[in-house]
């Protein structure tokens, strides 16, 4: 199976900051992937899809980049709303998903 | 708009068989390269892949569960079901049905059937 590897596995940021999550996967993946926030409590939401393309609905302050085996999801301009846990998940195999990434207001 | 929703026993002893329904609204099975998957969320693994059924009745299993997993569907009655025989407590956790459309990536999630495998 493709493992997925994502860091940081906890980040602190300030509102209005930019955020970056990294995913590494253990073989290329050919931007099959996903990213999707977790709200506690709440079922995952997705985010992004083929590594860049963002689902309706999310706002653009999202966005996702990277190729062959390293991507990464950036978030501008962090809101209070965007506290959350992210999580990565690859679709080249059966799908397997990242640890996840716990994002808190500093 | 679409929705889903699982719905399942709550409870379950080890070595039963977990049965599991998603129904869903806004979407037809019947409808090309339309599919619905199922994940778990356990303490031990995290988000788990479990299995996805296509409109066309393919079926797409983790391999490592292949052998404990059963996928069916309703089309007429806009129903999936999922069944893993042989539970024990590594089972536990929360069950979501999601929507996939082509690829196995997943648009829409239920709101999760929390299962506890317990003697």
């Amino acid at each position: 199976d493709i493992r997925m590897t994502q860091s940081p596995a906890s980040l602190s940021a300030s509102l209005g900051e930019t955020v970056n999550i990294e995913c590494l996967a253990s073989e290329d993946i050919y931007s099959d992937l996903a990213w999707y926030q977790q709200k506690p409590g709440k079922s995952p939401q997705l985010l992004i899809y083929n590594a860049n393309s963002l689902q309706n609905g999310v706002p653009s302050r999202f966005s996702g980049s990277g190729s062959g085996t390293q991507y990464s999801l950036k978030i501008n301009s962090l809101q209070s709303e965007d506290v959350a846990t992210y999580f990565c998940q690859q679709y080249n195999n059966y799908p397997t998903f990242g640890a996840g990434t716990k994002l808190e207001l500093k | 708009q679409v929705s889903l929703k699982e719905s399942g026993p709550g409870i379950l002893q080890p070595f039963q068989t977990l049965s599991l329904t998603c129904s869903f609204s806004g979407f037809s099975l019947g409808t090309s390269n339309m599919g619905v998957g199922w994940i778990r969320q356990t303490s031990g693994k995290g988000l788990e892949y479990l299995a996805t059924i296509w409109w066309d009745d393919d079926k797409y299993f983790n391999p490592s569960l292949n052998s404990r997993l059963t996928v069916s569907k309703d089309t007429s009655n806009n129903q999936a079901f999922l069944k893993i025989t042989s539970v024990d407590t590594a089972d536990t956790g929360t069950y979501y049905c999601t929507q996939s459309w082509q690829r196995n990536w997943f648009a829409y999630w239920g709101q999760g059937t929390l299962v506890t495998v317990s003697s």
